[in-house]
């Protein structure tokens, strides 16, 4: 199993530019997330989603957006980027709601 | 509103010594509790959780973690902290009537040889 994965590992976008970010679990899982870390205030939930077709936001929605057309996969899309996204992107699932989160490596984006 | 606080920023002990990192939380209901931890440039791995039954909880890596509901508290500790245990940790909680988790801000756990 590769576990969940994210690709890029590193962006540099300019304001205004728009992008995806890539998330993908091989484990079936039905729930998975995305989250923003920021120095000094942790993790923040930015969307979600309990299964294909299904999401719903968290946190700190405003400038994104996801689907989830099937199991594997849920990107997260920036419409247009800010400076303020500046900051790394994490992508989990877990099997379920109350189990536990399996975390990919990241995505280091900075917006210019 | 939901939140979860990890009082202090950075925890030192000497190695050997015993460790606790601190998390308080305020969700309505009983929530689902978990603790994890973060190596530098990497992602997040699971350490243990708490959904009902015991109050102490055990993990991995020697880590436990106890749940005091009346304090609304769930500590992460260790009895012998190794200088591999230097990482940054975050405790989370979801309420167990929506699937949003809210994570805290970290602990810098830093053991000292």
């Amino acid at each position: 199993n590769a576990g969940v994965t994210q690709t890029p590992k590193f962006q540099v976008l300019k304001t205004g530019q728009s992008m995806t970010l890539q998330c993908a679990q091989d484990m079936n899982h039905e729930y998975m997330s995305w989250y923003r870390q920021d120095p000094g205030m942790g993790l923040r939930l930015i969307h979600y989603s309990v299964g294909a077709g299904i999401t719903d936001q968290g946190e700190v929605p405003n400038g994104y957006n996801v689907s989830r057309s099937t199991t594997e996969d849920f990107p997260l899309r920036l419409l247009s980027a800010a400076p303020s996204q500046t900051s790394v992107y994490f992508c989990a699932s877990s099997y379920s709601g109350g189990s536990e989160q399996f975390f990919g490596p990241g995505t280091r984006l900075t917006v210019l | 509103a939901q939140s979860v606080a990890q009082p202090e920023d950075q925890v030192n002990v000497a190695e050997g010594n015993p460790l606790t990192v601190k998390c308080t939380y305020s969700v309505s209901g009983n929530p689902y509790l978990f603790w994890y931890v973060q190596y530098p440039n990497r992602g997040l791995q699971f350490l243990l959780k708490y959904i009902t039954g015991d109050n102490l909880v055990k993990g991995s890596y020697g880590f436990e973690a106890e749940f005091n509901k009346s304090q609304t508290s769930f500590h992460l500790k260790k009895p012998s902290a190794l200088v591999s245990d230097s990482a940054l940790y975050f405790c989370a909680v979801r309420d167990k009537g929506t699937y949003k988790y809210i994570f805290g801000t970290g602990t810098r756990l830093k053991v000292l040889a």
